[in-house]
């Protein structure tokens, strides 16, 4: 089963809007990141927020994390056609071996419209 | 300065085929996972490895198998292939085990 969940599953905005991307998870987790994929290509990490972070910024980028409900919601700022990707939420989990593992959500799909 | 690099980016195989997907990196990262992605299920992890010489379950690795004989490649190979095995496959590569993910753009792996 899925660690992270995003929400909504699509998400289609206009030039200049604001968007929003939610996640939810359900285990403890040491650190919660957010990537970004492109039709056709590998992920890029955009950002990185600890379990003792509340809110992170890089850019246009917004994330916010609150451990007590689980969830977290990345904001993109002023968007643009060129933000149009798919985005992803990854936490980090410690199973029962030493090596800790990335477990990603399904996806949040965005179309910003020119 | 490469990054993560995946050969090939497009197979087709035929149902019961082998082939070997090489991934190698140029960052001196000592893990190196390998994901496959399915429409509507996001990523799934099928092997990992936490340095040279080693390897490791994820969640998916029934059908598959790696090897990391170097530090800086790490091998998936499918023995006898499966439809089921349709999908597209990413390399990732990170310095450590809570570290952001290094991604190749991935191959495209098609069984008939």
């Amino acid at each position: 089963s899925q660690q992270g969940e995003e929400d909504p599953q699509a998400l289609s905005i206009q030039e200049g809007e604001n968007a929003t991307m939610n996640c939810s998870y359900k285990t403890s987790i040491n650190n919660l990141q957010w990537y970004r994929q492109n039709s056709g290509r590998g992920l890029v990490h955009l950002i990185l927020i600890r379990s003792n972070e509340r809110e992170k910024h890089s850019g246009r980028l917004r994330v916010t994390l609150d451990t007590s409900k689980k969830s977290s919601s990345l904001l993109i700022t002023a968007s643009r056609a060129a933000d149009t990707a798919s985005y992803f939420c990854a936490t980090a989990l410690k199973p029962r071996g030493s090596a800790r593992q990335l477990t990603f959500g399904s996806g949040t799909q965005l179309t910003v419209l020119p | 300065n490469a990054g993560v690099t995946q050969t090939p980016k497009f197979r087709v195989l035929k149902t019961g085929q082998s082939m070997t997907l090489l991934c190698a990196q140029d960052m001196n990262h000592e893990y190196m996972y390998w994901y496959r992605q399915d429409p509507g299920m996001g990523l799934r992890l099928i092997h990992y490895s936490v340095g040279e010489g080693t390897t490791a379950k994820g969640e998916v690795p029934d059908g598959y198998n790696v090897s990391r004989l170097k530090k800086q490649n790490f091998l998936l190979g499918l023995e006898s292939a499966a439809p089921s095995q349709t999908s597209v496959y990413f390399c990732a590569s990170s310095y450590g085990s809570l570290s952001p993910l290094h991604f190749g753009n991935g191959t495209r792996l098609t069984v008939t």
